[in-house]
């Protein structure tokens, strides 16, 4: 059964370093993976979604990486705002077409 | 503005009363699911609908019901709540599954 993991489950930088969020999964047979961003009182909004056949995307400061065979991925944020400050989840499809999703990472970026 | 729209946004309830949390989406989106998080967890899939008509069970879809009669409506429905359905639920749509997610801002619901 698939799994997924998020490492750490919080993390607080000071403001314009940079950083790396770690999301592993157990089995290799993936659809995709997405990252989300959450804020408190809100909905999930997605920030990248990374194909199997892919190795990365970029947005803006972010990019997300994909190593399918090692069953990680990671969400690299640059120059790092208090406006980052969120949780974020990474989810992987899998060959079902279902959803499983890490317990996220709380993100704080201290000005 | 695209959105998906959940009601209410807070609700407590007492165990045993039934009770409706609608969710509405503007997009013409064919697939919708509803999940619930927990502390420490991540989300995890009540039910979902791959078109008008068409439900499934997610992973946890006891104490659940939904329905599908219109293509923007999914309702999640639980007929007699407990303790254990305290919890914070999302609705989601989508043209396809994993595609393209939008989420509605949530639910928290407590059953005491």
């Amino acid at each position: 059964k698939q799994e997924v993991t998020q490492i750490p489950a919080a993390l607080s930088v000071p403001e314009g370093e940079n950083l790396v969020l770690n999301c592993s999964f157990t089995d290799s047979a993936i659809y995709n993976l997405q990252w989300f961003r959450q804020d408190p009182g809100k909905g999930l909004t997605s920030l990248l979604l990374i194909q199997s056949s892919q190795r990365e995307q970029t947005s803006g400061r972010l990019n997300a990486s994909l190593d399918k065979s090692s069953g990680r991925s990671t969400l690299y944020i640059a120059a790092s705002q208090p406006g980052d400050s969120a949780t974020y989840l990474c989810a992987v499809q899998d060959s079902n077409y279902q959803l499983i999703w890490g317990a996220g990472t709380k993100l704080i970026i201290k000005p | 503005e695209a959105q998906v729209t959940q009601n209410p946004r807070y609700l407590i309830t007492v165990t045993g009363k039934k009770l409706t949390v609608t969710c509405s989406q503007n997009m013409n989106h064919e697939y919708m699911s509803w999940y619930r998080q927990d502390p420490g967890l991540g989300l995890r899939q009540i039910y979902y609908s791959m078109n008008v008509e068409v439900t499934d069970k997610g992973d946890v879809p006891e104490g659940y019901k939904v329905s599908r009669k219109e293509k923007r409506n999914f309702p999640l429905i639980l007929e007699s709540p407990s303790p254990n359905q305290t919890s914070l639920y999302f609705c989601a749509s989508s043209f396809g599954q994993g595609i393209g997610y939008t989420f509605g801002s949530g639910t928290r619901l407590t059953v005491v």
